[in-house]
């Protein structure tokens, strides 16, 4: 059965570093995401992602945070100058959403990347 | 950001016991409601997707319903079993964004 995959499944850094998270979505999905839980409390909402640009993002999504699709198959998630408050668990999830007004659809999720700042 | 709440927080039941937990989310503006089954060092695997009012989906031994007007979907599990021991999680939005409830952690004892 098709998977979403993510790598590192656990990446360490230093404050202010550069991190980037990498996923590689289910091939025909067309709506891809990334969640992030700290640790005891809930998912969170970062982005979404469709046709090449953002659909939506939280608030959570400043400006130290970017995502990519480079190369038709990977989704990145770049965080530019990490902080202590970024540590947390980050899954990309994706959907297909092939067909116009359907709501049936449902996400697949990654097994997730445990990032934590130092 | 849309408030959406599961009780209870944690459930330990013994194999067999029938189980119940709720999931609460805004009333207005519905679209679709999706539960989650979440083992300890996995991904979150989908269970249901939820969109009409009265909708009732079953899995098996699972087996969920929706209510939009008053705001809650229902998951049940007749006949625990020590397998479906995991985190389940609710989510509430729509195709570009989801917002997620804290979880009900269930514990089937053998």
């Amino acid at each position: 059965e098709p998977e979403v995959t993510q790598t590192p499944s656990h990446q360490v850094t230093q404050m202010g570093q550069e991190v980037i998270l990498r996923c590689v979505p289910i091939s025909n999905h067309l709506y891809f995401y990334w969640y992030r839980q700290i640790l005891g409390q809930k998912v969170e909402f970062l982005v979404s992602f469709y046709n090449n640009e953002i659909s939506e993002k939280s608030e959570i999504f400043d400006d130290q945070f970017s995502v990519e699709r480079p190369d038709g198959s990977n989704f990145t998630l770049k965080i530019r100058s990490t902080k202590l408050e970024d540590s947390a668990m980050y899954f990309c999830a994706s959907m297909w959403w092939g067909r116009t007004g359907s709501s049936t659809d449902t996400q697949y999720f990654g097994p997730g990347t445990r990032l934590t700042v130092l | 950001i849309l408030n959406v709440e599961q009780s209870p927080q944690s459930l330990h039941v013994q194999e067999g016991d029938s189980t119940n937990f709720t999931c609460s989310f805004p009333s207005s503006n519905f679209y679709a409601l999706h539960w989650y089954r979440w083992e300890t060092a996995k991904s979150p695997e989908a269970l249901f997707v939820m969109t009409l009012n009265g909708d009732e989906k079953k899995k098996g031994r699972i087996s969920a319903t929706l209510n939009t007007k008053e705001g809650y979907s229902y998951l049940y599990i007749k006949g625990s079993q020590p397998e479906d021991s995991a985190t389940y999680l609710c989510a509430f939005g729509n195709f570009n964004k989801f917002y997620f409830g804290s979880g009900t952690k269930l514990n089937v004892k053998p």
